[in-house]
């Protein structure tokens, strides 16, 4: 089973908001990490969009909208990447990270379609 | 301005051998932590190796024993000798600085074709 989960596609309409989960593998405990969004754009290097680990310990980046927005779910398991007031420039792929075992862990990745 | 700019991907045999090299500029490598990231043709992202600035390093289990990453200081440059390559190993490399812990700057890439 993969350290870190996440959706292969999400689709959403303009103006909605789009709910991208990174499930941890089961026995990893979500609330003692702090989980890595980036974004990333066909033909270009991923961008960090924000981190993580709670309320008091969070970080968006620079030049990223306050429509980006994380959280965790720890009935699930899961850090979110929240997205509000879709734009059809937030269309992109979206890879959650961890540091775990000495070692970076990227999830598969989400591929958001804004339509 | 932060730049960093890898070079010496290419098409190479199974079980060859490659010597990516990534340009810094705006910026001192020995004083950062350095991470390569590769991604396969339509793929996920992968990291592959970070070198801390005190010198210490650390790999994925995909490439352990296989790579190795290093500096040149006197260049101001970050290195990924790849050995005994193998058709898993084709990606596009990327060379990323870290600043506190965040992937801040990123490479364009280098593309390592492994095939005969």
């Amino acid at each position: 089973q993969a350290v870190l989960t996440q959706p292969s596609s999400l689709s959403a309409s303009p103006g909605a908001s789009a709910s991208l989960t990174c499930t941890l593998r089961s026995g990893i405990n979500v609330g003692t990490y702090r989980i890595y969004w980036y974004q990333q754009k066909p033909g270009s290097p991923p961008q960090f969009v924000l981190r993580y680990k709670s309320d008091s310990d969070k970080q968006r980046g620079s030049g990223v909208p306050s429509r980006f927005s994380g959280s965790k779910d720890a009935s699930a398991n899961a850090g979110i990447l929240l997205i509000s007031g879709l734009q059809s420039e937030d269309e992109a792929d979206y890879y959650c990270m961890i540091w775990h075992s000495n070692a970076w862990v990227f999830g598969g990745g989400t591929k958001l379609t804004v339509l | 301005e932060v730049q960093l700019v890898e070079s010496g991907g290419g098409l190479i045999q199974p079980g060859g051998s490659l010597r990516l090299s990534c340009a810094a500029s705006g910026f001192t490598v020995s004083s950062n932590h350095m991470n390569w990231v590769r991604q396969a043709p339509g793929k996920g992202l992968e990291w592959v190796s970070i070198l801390y600035g005190d010198g210490s390093t650390s790999y994925a289990d995909s490439v352990k024993g296989r790579f190795t990453i290093s500096r040149d200081n006197s260049k101001n440059t970050l290195c990924l000798q790849m050995n005994s390559l193998r058709a898993e190993d084709t990606a596009v490399y990327y060379c990323v600085r870290a600043v506190d812990y965040i992937f801040h700057n990123w490479g364009q890439g280098t593309l390592v074709t492994v095939s005969s």
